[in-house]
């Protein structure tokens, strides 16, 4: 089946470790998301990646960075995390090819734990 | 800038019961308009969609929608729920064209007791 999928789905970093988060999509959807989700909260928009443009919300701080290095895959790097930064890590994409937004999918979230 | 409502944070019916979870929009221009729903320890998953044409959606497992532009509204509703119901339901909103965010709210909660 076509989806979304998200590595590891756990994970343990230390205060100030960088951790690398992935998302894979076999959809071949163009744009690929990725949203922090803290306890209680809705998602958030960190950035997202419109085929190979990236696009920073106004708000991501500068300790979230992302890589694409192919239509398939994208990376969430957290170089220095917080204990704030503990949160579920969601990627969505969507198959936006014109100017109109389509819907966006989900995956399964990576639920970090900063120590 | 766009902001939802849900002014249910967590709601508990008894099976069977029928199910309407609010929704408010904030947003001057045209937006389309979802319903997620989180089942415990599942993704994200689009319930429904509203994007133009008929106001009233029919989502998956029974689910449908209304958009009313007048209320700024899209609330959601079950006429009778069940126990496989319970989750945490989410409205989200984005524009049709520009800023590729959605905004969500807050989520309710919805517990549905046997």
């Amino acid at each position: 089946d076509a989806m979304v999928i998200q590595n590891p789905r756990y994970q343990v970093t230390q205060f100030g470790k960088p951790v690398t988060l992935s998302c894979s999509q076999t959809l071949n959807h163009n744009v690929m998301y990725w949203y922090q989700q803290k306890s209680s909260q809705a998602p958030k928009l960190l950035f997202h990646y419109y085929d190979k443009d990236f696009n920073n919300e106004a708000d991501t701080p500068d300790n979230f960075q992302s890589r694409r290095p192919n239509t398939s895959f994208c990376f969430l790097d957290i170089r220095s995390p917080g204990l704030g930064d503990a949160a579920m890590y969601l990627c969505a994409t969507s198959n936006d090819r014109g100017l109109r937004q389509e819907t966006q999918y989900f995956g399964p979230g990576t639920r970090l734990l900063v120590l | 800038a766009q902001s939802v409502s849900q002014h249910n944070h967590h709601v508990i019916l008894s099976e069977a019961a029928s199910l309407e979870l609010g929704c408010n929009y904030s947003y001057g221009g045209t937006v389309n308009l979802f319903w997620y729903v989180q089942y415990p320890g599942q993704h994200l998953q689009l319930l429904l969609k509203y994007f133009s044409g008929d106001p009233l959606v029919k989502g998956i497992k029974g689910f449908e929608a209304e958009f009313i532009k007048s209320k700024f509204s899209f609330n959601l509703r079950k006429p009778s729920v069940q126990w496989s119901d319970t989750a945490e339901y989410f409205c989200a909103v984005n524009a049709p064209t520009g800023r590729r965010a959605l905004t969500f709210g807050s989520g309710t909660r919805l517990q549905v007791q046997p």
